[in-house]
């Protein structure tokens, strides 16, 4: 199985910050490689695939570059509906594997 | 517009079985997958494997294989997950979410269903 390693596992920002969140994959991936934000209670939503495209509704803000093991989901300027847990996923084989989520919340 | 529509929370005790439905509309049911995927709450996402909708082609993850079933009636859009002996450690929540192929895919679960929580204990 393909591992997906998120840093960092939490991290406290505030309205109005640039916000990196990295994931690294255990062998190359190509650039196979999605983001999704999940609010609490609610199901994930897709957010960003192949890497670095927006999905469809997704404001401008969010960003996502990388290829082969590691990438990156940037969010350039935090806004309160922002503050969510992020999780990265590889769709280059099966099994299907996440990173671990990494918790943004407010400072 | 696009939906996976799942069934409603179950509390069930350890060794009864259960059945959870999710039903798809607005798009063509029958050229996609179905993944189904586990989140213990307060936790991470897991994905247990996928079904065809066309020809119930399974792949189970190696971690739920022989644990949980996965079924479809194409003639209704809905995909199911049963298991036969529940168990404590099956306390999670479940969803559906539209795959596009089995194989490598630039778009994986662009929809899903809005979860189902099952909750076993006696």
């Amino acid at each position: 199985d393909i591992q997906m390693t998120q840093s960092p596992s939490s991290l406290s920002a505030s309205v109005g910050d640039r916000v990196i969140i990295t994931c690294r994959s255990s062998q190359n991936i190509r650039n196979y490689l999605n983001w999704y934000q999940q609010k609490p209670g609610k199901a994930p939503k897709l957010l960003i695939y192949a890497a670095s495209n927006l999905q469809s509704g997704v404001p401008s803000r969010f960003g996502g570059s990388g290829s082969g093991t590691d990438f990156s989901l940037t969010i350039s300027s935090l806004q309160p509906e922002d503050f969510a847990t992020y999780y990265c996923q590889q769709s280059y084989s099966l099994p299907r594997t996440f990173g671990q989520g990494t918790k943004l919340d407010i400072k | 517009e696009v939906q996976l529509v799942q069934s409603g929370a179950a509390v069930k005790k350890p060794g009864e079985s259960l059945k959870i439905s999710c039903r798809g509309s607005g798009y063509n049911f029958s050229t996609y997958w179905i993944a189904w995927l586990r989140q213990v709450p307060g936790k991470g996402l897991e994905w247990m494997g996928i079904i065809y909708a066309g020809d119930s082609d399974t792949k189970y993850s190696p971690s739920f294989e022989g644990q949980v079933t996965f079924s479809v009636d194409k003639s209704i859009t809905t995909a199911y997950l049963q298991w036969s002996s529940l168990k404590a450690s099956d306390t999670a929540i479940y969803y559906c979410a539209r795959q596009a192929t089995a194989g490598s895919s630039y778009l994986d679960f662009d929809f899903w269903g809005q979860g189902t929580l099952v909750t076993v204990s006696s």
